[in-house]
């Protein structure tokens, strides 16, 4: 059964500090991995998917990479603001628990102080 | 605007009671799906629906039922079989009920409190 995890669970930098968030999963057959970002109370927003085949996804600030082999995924903030404290989720859809399914890790909560 | 409405946002139920979730999509997917997130764990899916008229249990759906009459609507009935119902409930749609290589997006959710 897959298993996903995110470590560490929380995590507290300074403004303007480059910083990397770690997910990794058991089963590396996976159709893709997906980035999401809840802030308290709310619902997740998409940050970024990367299918199996790639290696890596940016948007903006954020760059993500997907090692399939070794069951790992990172994802890199640059520059970071205060705006982006919040809860960070990867989740992946494995080959072998059906195609509708996301296994989701329990989540970063990141704290970037002013 | 594009997207998943779910309402109410807040919902209080006392015990022996069954109460309906609303997930409302306007993005013309075809897949819909509901998940419960407890504090300290990752989201589990209840149920999912790929396409009308269709849809299959996820790992916990048990105390839970759904129905899909319109491809723009998905909701969950949290029935008194559910013995831990406390949760934040969670909607989301993708594009295609078969891509397997698309994207999940989420509603804003309900915060469903037993009392």
């Amino acid at each position: 059964k897959q298993e996903v995890t995110q470590i560490p669970a929380a995590l507290s930098v300074p403004e303007g500090e480059n910083l990397v968030l770690n997910c990794s999963f058991t089963d590396s057959a996976i159709y893709n991995l997906q980035w999401f970002r809840q802030d308290p109370g709310k619902g997740l927003t998409s940050l970024l998917l990367i299918q199996s085949s790639q290696r890596e996804q940016t948007s903006g600030r954020l760059n993500a990479s997907l090692d399939k082999s070794s069951g790992r995924s990172t994802l890199y903030i640059a520059a970071s603001q205060p705006g982006d404290s919040a809860t960070y989720l990867c989740a992946v859809r494995p080959k072998a628990e059906g195609a509708q399914k996301l296994v989701f890790g329990q989540g970063t909560r990141l704290t970037i102080n002013p | 605007d594009g997207g998943i409405t779910q309402s109410p946002k807040y919902l209080f139920r006392k015990e022996g009671q069954n109460v309906t979730l609303s997930c409302e999509q306007n993005l013309n997917h075809d897949a819909m799906y509901w998940y419960r997130q407890d504090p300290g764990q990752g989201l589990r899916l209840i149920y999912y629906s790929q396409i009308v008229n269709d849809f299959q249990k996820g790992d916990i759906a048990e105390g839970y039922s759904v129905s899909r009459e319109k491809k723009e609507s998905f909701p969950l009935t949290v029935t008194s079989a559910q013995k831990n119902p406390t949760a934040f409930y969670l909607c989301a749609s993708s594009p295609e009920g078969l891509a397997i290589y698309n994207e999940q997006f989420f509603g804003p959710g309900t915060r469903l409190t037993v009392l």
